[in-house]
Protein backbone atom coordinates (compact mmCIF):
# COMPACT_ATOMS: atom_id res chain seq x y z
CA UNK A 1 0.00 0.00 0.00
CA UNK A 2 1.62 3.53 -0.68
CA UNK A 3 -0.31 5.58 0.77
CA UNK A 4 0.74 9.28 -0.49
CA UNK A 5 3.04 9.89 -3.00
CA UNK A 6 4.76 13.08 -3.73
CA UNK A 7 7.03 13.86 -6.91
CA UNK A 8 9.42 14.68 -7.21
CA UNK A 9 11.31 14.55 -4.25
CA UNK A 10 13.96 17.71 -5.09
CA UNK A 11 13.30 20.60 -7.34
CA UNK A 12 15.54 24.03 -8.12
CA UNK A 13 13.47 26.08 -9.81
CA UNK A 14 15.14 29.96 -11.07
CA UNK A 15 13.16 32.75 -10.19
CA UNK A 16 9.60 33.05 -12.20
CA UNK A 17 9.59 29.83 -13.27
CA UNK A 18 6.51 27.45 -12.97
CA UNK A 19 6.15 24.33 -11.66
CA UNK A 20 3.61 21.40 -10.55
CA UNK A 21 4.12 19.37 -7.59
CA UNK A 22 2.23 15.90 -8.06
CA UNK A 23 0.34 14.48 -5.35
CA UNK A 24 -1.32 11.31 -5.28
CA UNK A 25 -2.99 8.64 -2.51
CA UNK A 26 -4.45 5.15 -3.13
CA UNK A 27 -6.50 5.19 0.01
CA UNK A 28 -9.96 6.36 -1.53
CA UNK A 29 -9.73 9.64 1.21
CA UNK A 30 -12.20 11.99 0.10
CA UNK A 31 -10.00 15.17 1.80
CA UNK A 32 -6.60 16.02 0.70
CA UNK A 33 -4.84 18.94 1.69
CA UNK A 34 -1.13 20.74 0.81
CA UNK A 35 1.34 22.10 3.51
CA UNK A 36 4.56 24.01 3.32
CA UNK A 37 7.07 23.43 6.45
CA UNK A 38 9.89 26.62 6.34
CA UNK A 39 13.30 25.49 8.23
CA UNK A 40 12.23 25.10 11.78
CA UNK A 41 9.05 25.78 11.88
CA UNK A 42 5.53 24.09 11.69
CA UNK A 43 3.19 23.09 9.18
CA UNK A 44 1.06 25.68 7.47
CA UNK A 45 -2.03 24.81 5.51
CA UNK A 46 -1.38 26.05 1.92
CA UNK A 47 -5.09 24.66 0.18
CA UNK A 48 -7.48 21.73 1.18
CA UNK A 49 -9.76 20.07 -0.67
CA UNK A 50 -12.94 18.12 0.44
CA UNK A 51 -13.51 16.30 -2.60
CA UNK A 52 -13.22 15.94 -6.75
CA UNK A 53 -14.07 19.14 -8.02
CA UNK A 54 -13.83 21.34 -4.64
CA UNK A 55 -11.06 22.76 -2.86
CA UNK A 56 -10.49 25.93 -0.79
CA UNK A 57 -7.75 28.36 0.53
CA UNK A 58 -5.55 27.74 3.82
CA UNK A 59 -3.66 30.15 5.55
CA UNK A 60 -1.09 30.67 2.95
CA UNK A 61 -2.47 30.49 -0.72
CA UNK A 62 -1.18 33.53 -1.97
CA UNK A 63 1.34 32.11 -5.12
CA UNK A 64 0.14 28.67 -5.62
CA UNK A 65 -3.05 27.24 -7.28
CA UNK A 66 -4.59 23.80 -7.02
CA UNK A 67 -7.27 21.65 -8.70
CA UNK A 68 -8.64 18.04 -8.09
CA UNK A 69 -10.44 16.28 -10.93
CA UNK A 70 -9.89 12.76 -9.40
CA UNK A 71 -10.39 11.41 -6.01
CA UNK A 72 -6.94 10.21 -6.20
CA UNK A 73 -4.93 13.43 -7.06
CA UNK A 74 -4.16 16.76 -6.20
CA UNK A 75 -1.77 18.76 -7.50
CA UNK A 76 0.01 21.93 -6.70
CA UNK A 77 0.87 24.41 -8.97
CA UNK A 78 3.25 27.41 -8.59
CA UNK A 79 3.01 29.90 -11.49
CA UNK A 80 5.60 32.58 -10.84
CA UNK A 81 8.73 31.11 -8.52
CA UNK A 82 9.52 33.84 -5.60
CA UNK A 83 12.61 32.89 -3.61
CA UNK A 84 10.11 33.00 -0.41
CA UNK A 85 8.36 29.83 -1.98
CA UNK A 86 12.05 28.22 -1.20
CA UNK A 87 10.32 25.33 1.50
CA UNK A 88 9.81 22.00 1.85
CA UNK A 89 5.80 20.86 0.79
CA UNK A 90 3.77 18.37 2.07
CA UNK A 91 0.46 16.40 0.59
CA UNK A 92 -1.88 14.93 3.27
CA UNK A 93 -4.88 12.86 2.69
CA UNK A 94 -7.95 11.83 5.56
CA UNK A 95 -10.59 9.67 5.03
CA UNK A 96 -13.37 12.27 6.53
CA UNK A 97 -11.42 15.34 7.44
CA UNK A 98 -12.49 17.04 10.76
CA UNK A 99 -11.30 15.01 13.56
CA UNK A 100 -9.66 12.12 11.78
CA UNK A 101 -5.97 11.51 11.09
CA UNK A 102 -4.27 13.21 8.37
CA UNK A 103 -1.68 10.53 6.53
CA UNK A 104 1.39 12.55 5.17
CA UNK A 105 3.94 12.03 2.24
CA UNK A 106 7.32 12.52 2.43
CA UNK A 107 7.34 15.52 0.92
CA UNK A 108 9.34 17.55 -1.90
CA UNK A 109 11.99 20.08 -1.27
CA UNK A 110 11.93 22.89 -3.45
CA UNK A 111 14.81 25.30 -4.17
CA UNK A 112 14.42 28.80 -5.65
CA UNK A 113 17.05 30.82 -7.07
CA UNK B 1 -6.51 32.99 13.47
CA UNK B 2 -5.57 30.18 15.70
CA UNK B 3 -2.12 30.07 17.74
CA UNK B 4 -0.65 27.38 18.84
CA UNK B 5 2.23 27.45 21.03
CA UNK B 6 4.48 24.56 21.32
CA UNK B 7 7.28 24.00 24.10
CA UNK B 8 10.28 23.34 24.55
CA UNK B 9 12.01 23.72 21.45
CA UNK B 10 14.43 21.42 22.46
CA UNK B 11 14.72 18.38 24.79
CA UNK B 12 17.42 16.72 25.14
CA UNK B 13 17.17 13.26 27.67
CA UNK B 14 18.67 10.08 28.83
CA UNK B 15 18.05 6.56 27.60
CA UNK B 16 15.09 5.04 29.99
CA UNK B 17 13.57 8.48 31.10
CA UNK B 18 10.48 10.23 30.26
CA UNK B 19 9.82 13.42 28.07
CA UNK B 20 7.03 15.66 28.06
CA UNK B 21 6.42 18.30 25.71
CA UNK B 22 3.35 20.73 25.81
CA UNK B 23 1.22 22.96 23.89
CA UNK B 24 -1.45 25.46 24.24
CA UNK B 25 -4.16 26.52 21.76
CA UNK B 26 -6.43 29.81 21.63
CA UNK B 27 -9.39 28.36 19.72
CA UNK B 28 -11.79 26.89 22.11
CA UNK B 29 -13.70 25.37 18.93
CA UNK B 30 -10.77 22.96 18.28
CA UNK B 31 -11.93 19.63 18.80
CA UNK B 32 -8.89 17.15 17.89
CA UNK B 33 -5.35 16.97 19.20
CA UNK B 34 -2.79 15.27 17.10
CA UNK B 35 0.60 14.64 17.59
CA UNK B 36 3.00 13.90 14.56
CA UNK B 37 6.72 12.75 14.88
CA UNK B 38 8.75 13.63 11.78
CA UNK B 39 12.36 11.90 11.34
CA UNK B 40 15.32 13.18 9.17
CA UNK B 41 13.86 13.34 5.15
CA UNK B 42 10.24 12.00 5.95
CA UNK B 43 6.88 13.55 6.22
CA UNK B 44 4.86 13.58 9.53
CA UNK B 45 3.98 10.56 11.12
CA UNK B 46 0.68 10.29 13.59
CA UNK B 47 1.68 8.69 16.86
CA UNK B 48 -1.11 9.63 19.22
CA UNK B 49 -4.59 11.86 19.05
CA UNK B 50 -7.24 12.73 21.15
CA UNK B 51 -10.47 14.46 20.85
CA UNK B 52 -12.28 16.78 22.80
CA UNK B 53 -14.62 15.05 24.73
CA UNK B 54 -11.55 12.49 26.03
CA UNK B 55 -8.92 13.73 28.78
CA UNK B 56 -6.25 10.96 28.58
CA UNK B 57 -5.21 8.34 25.96
CA UNK B 58 -2.26 6.50 26.36
CA UNK B 59 -0.82 3.69 23.96
CA UNK B 60 2.04 1.53 25.38
CA UNK B 61 4.94 4.12 26.26
CA UNK B 62 3.00 7.08 24.91
CA UNK B 63 0.28 8.98 26.29
CA UNK B 64 -1.70 12.42 25.38
CA UNK B 65 -3.05 14.45 28.15
CA UNK B 66 -5.80 17.61 27.51
CA UNK B 67 -7.18 20.25 30.06
CA UNK B 68 -9.92 21.78 27.99
CA UNK B 69 -10.40 24.88 30.63
CA UNK B 70 -6.81 25.93 30.24
CA UNK B 71 -6.54 25.39 26.31
CA UNK B 72 -3.28 23.31 26.64
CA UNK B 73 -2.17 19.43 25.97
CA UNK B 74 0.70 17.54 26.54
CA UNK B 75 2.91 14.72 24.90
CA UNK B 76 4.03 12.42 27.66
CA UNK B 77 6.93 9.44 26.44
CA UNK B 78 7.86 6.91 29.05
CA UNK B 79 11.20 4.27 28.79
CA UNK B 80 12.45 6.94 26.45
CA UNK B 81 14.64 5.06 23.55
CA UNK B 82 17.00 6.44 21.18
CA UNK B 83 15.10 5.74 18.14
CA UNK B 84 12.19 8.10 19.64
CA UNK B 85 14.78 11.01 18.33
CA UNK B 86 12.98 13.05 16.08
CA UNK B 87 11.19 16.20 16.22
CA UNK B 88 7.75 15.96 17.43
CA UNK B 89 4.83 18.97 16.46
CA UNK B 90 1.12 19.03 18.19
CA UNK B 91 -1.68 20.77 16.17
CA UNK B 92 -4.86 21.22 16.37
CA UNK B 93 -7.93 21.64 14.03
CA UNK B 94 -9.35 24.98 14.13
CA UNK B 95 -12.26 26.20 14.27
CA UNK B 96 -13.42 22.30 14.88
CA UNK B 97 -15.10 22.51 11.53
CA UNK B 98 -15.45 19.18 9.66
CA UNK B 99 -12.54 20.22 7.04
CA UNK B 100 -9.33 18.80 9.06
CA UNK B 101 -8.06 22.29 8.78
CA UNK B 102 -4.85 21.97 11.06
CA UNK B 103 -2.82 24.26 12.95
CA UNK B 104 0.62 23.49 13.95
CA UNK B 105 2.76 24.40 16.44
CA UNK B 106 6.35 25.07 15.96
CA UNK B 107 7.70 21.56 16.84
CA UNK B 108 10.30 19.96 19.50
CA UNK B 109 13.45 18.48 18.83
CA UNK B 110 14.05 15.10 21.14
CA UNK B 111 17.03 13.65 21.79
CA UNK B 112 17.56 10.37 23.51
CA UNK B 113 21.27 10.33 24.21
CA UNK B 114 21.84 6.01 24.98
Amino acid sequence: NAGVTQTPKFRILKIGQSMTLQCTQDMNHNYMYWYRQDPGMGLKLIYYSVGAGITDKGEVPNGYNVSRSTTEDFPLRLELAAPSQTSVYFCASSYLGGNQPQHFGDGTRLSIL
Amino acid sequence: GENVEQHPSTLSVQEGDSAVIKCTYSDSASNYFPWYKQELGKGPQLIIDIRSNVGEKKDQRIAVTLNKTAKHFSLHITETQPEDSAVYFCADNAGGTSYGKLTFGQGTILTVHP
